[in-house]
């Protein structure tokens, strides 16, 4: 599986547009890109899937490089109930491997 | 449309009884997961049915844990005995497909052992 990597935490002020990047240098042909949120004491939620290239969704887009080894999320105008952990997944075996993720605090 | 339910939303027990979490998926999604996030780590996978067989339990910690799925429908993980490394907040997920599209997560057990 390949590993990923993203930072730890990032702070940002609400109405900024917030991009976190995922780095996945061993990523696989099969493998897809998924981005989950998770707020506290909820599990995880989907929030977006790309393959390559860019996706949007009503809320977020993905970016992904010709080259597939590194992705980012990209949060429009973000608010104060953004504040969560978002975690980069990588792979494309029917289960979910969870990193550390990136622990995102919107500042008023 | 109701989402993934899990029971209970917590759980304290001491060391050496037996406790039994309850997943209740989306209506109509063969593909049920068990995933664990124990004090201080990442969230782990357990297992995986597809309707009621197991589709992968690689992930399963030890023959404590019996996950079991009559029927395809809700799903029950039985830990026996608990051990006090088991603390930790059991997640439940389904999807229609195979994960790599969207799976959605109940909002978990919080399991304590003492």
């Amino acid at each position: 599986l390949a590993k990923t990597t993203q930072p730890i935490s990032m702070d940002s002020y609400e109405g900024q547009e917030v991009n976190i990047t995922c780095s996945h240098n061993n990523i696989a042909t099969n493998d897809y890109i998924t981005w989950y949120q998770q707020f506290p004491s909820q599990g995880p939620r989907f929030i977006i899937q790309g393959y390559k290239t860019k996706v949007t969704n009503e809320v977020a887009s993905l970016f992904i490089p010709a080259d597939r080894k590194s992705s980012t999320l990209s949060l429009p105008r973000v608010s104060l109930s953004d504040t969560a952990v978002y975690y980069c997944l990588v792979g494309d075996r029917e289960k979910l491997t969870f990193g550390t993720g990136t622990r995102l605090t919107i500042i008023p | 449309e109701a989402g993934v339910t899990q029971f209970p939303s917590h759980s304290v027990i001491e060391k050496g009884q037996t406790v039994t979490l309850r997943c209740d998926p989306i209506s109509g999604h063969d593909n049920l997961y068990w995933y664990r996030r124990v004090m201080g780590k990442e969230i782990k996978f357990l297992l995986h049915f597809v309707k009621e067989s197991k589709q992968d339990e690689s992930g399963m910690p030890n023959n404590r844990f019996l996950a079991e799925r009559t029927g395809g429908t809700y799903s029950t993980l039985k830990v026996q005995p608990a051990e006090l490394e088991d603390s930790g907040v059991y997640f439940c997920a389904s999807s229609q497909e195979p994960v790599y599209t969207e799976a959605f997560f109940g909002q978990g057990t919080r399991l304590t052992v003492v």
